[in-house]
C-alpha cells in the first residue's frame, strides 16, 4: 500500500541528547514536511524540502536538522539545542509544493 | 507569515445535528486545505480548496477567496466525526499555516 511511514512511535530524549525520527514515503511525491504541534495548538513547519539534496528553513528550524539524500526519506534530527523538544511530530509529503498534503502517523517526542 | 483564525474553537452536537466550521486568514491565500484528526493524532485531508465548493459525502467546503475565508459544512453528523479540523492556507506554494482548530464532539 502506498503511504508515509513514520518511526518511532514514541521517543525519548535524554538531555544533552540527539535524537532522529525517521520519515519514509512510497508515494513518488517530491516535496515532504516536517511540522511540530503542540498541546491544544495546529502545526507549525520547521523545515521542507521540494527535491532531493535541497531543503528550505521553516518558521521553527532552530534546534533541528534534517537531510533528503533520497526521494522517500526525509529524517529530522532533534538536536540537544533544541531546549523543549517535547511535542508530536508530523511528517507529510504532496506531488509538488502546491499540492494536497499527506500526513504519516507521527512521532511522539518526550524529554526524560 | 499569515494568521489564520478558526471558528468555533470547540463544538459538541448531537449525533445527526448539521454545524459550520469557519476560517479566516489574514492574508490572501491561494491554496487552501482542511484536514481532520482523529483521537490518535492521525490527520486525514479532506479538501484541497483554493477557491468556490467543493463536496464529499456529508462534508462540504467553500472558499471565498476575495473575502479571505473558508467554511466547513457536516450535515448528519455521526459520532465518527467526532475530532479536531484544520484549515492550512498558503500563498507561496512552500509553506501552509495552520489555524489552532475546531474540537468537534459528537454525542450520540
Amino acid at each position: 500500500d502506498g503511504g508515509i511511514t513514520q518511526s518511532p512511535k514514541y521517543l525519548f530524549r535524554k538531555e544533552g541528547q540527539n535524537v532522529t525520527l525517521s520519515c519514509e514515503q512510497n508515494l513518488n511525491h517530491d516535496a515532504m514536511y516536517w511540522y511540530r504541534q503542540d498541546p491544544g495548538q495546529g502545526l507549525r513547519l520547521i523545515y521542507y524540502s521540494q527535491i532531493v539534496n535541497d531543503f528550505q528553513k521553516g518558521d521553527i528550524a532552530e534546534g533541528y536538522s534534517v537531510s533528503r539524500e533520497k526521494k522517500e526519506s526525509f529524517p529530522l534530527t532533534v538536536t540537544s539545542a533544541q531546549k523543549n523538544p517535547t511535542a508530536f511530530y508530523l511528517c507529510a509529503s504532496s506531488e509538488s509544493g502546491m499540492a494536497t498534503q499527506y500526513f504519516g502517523p507521527g512521532t511522539r517526542l518526550l524529554v526524560l | 507569515g499569515i494568521q489564520v483564525e478558526q471558528s468555533p474553537p470547540d463544538l459538541i452536537l448531537q449525533e445527526g445535528a448539521n454545524s459550520t466550521l469557519r476560517c479566516n486568514f489574514s492574508d490572501s491565500v491561494n491554496n487552501l486545505q482542511w484536514f481532520h484528526q482523529n483521537p490518535w493524532g492521525q490527520l486525514i485531508n479532506l479538501f484541497y480548496i483554493p477557491s468556490g465548493t467543493k463536496q464529499n459525502g456529508r462534508l462540504s467546503a467553500t472558499t471565498v477567496a476575495t473575502e479571505r475565508y473558508s467554511l466547513l459544512y457536516i450535515s448528519s453528523s455521526q459520532t465518527t466525526d467526532s475530532g479536531v479540523y484544520f484549515c492550512a492556507g498558503s500563498n507561496t506554494g512552500n509553506q501552509f499555516y495552520f489555524g489552532t482548530g475546531t474540537s468537534l464532539t459528537v454525542i450520540p
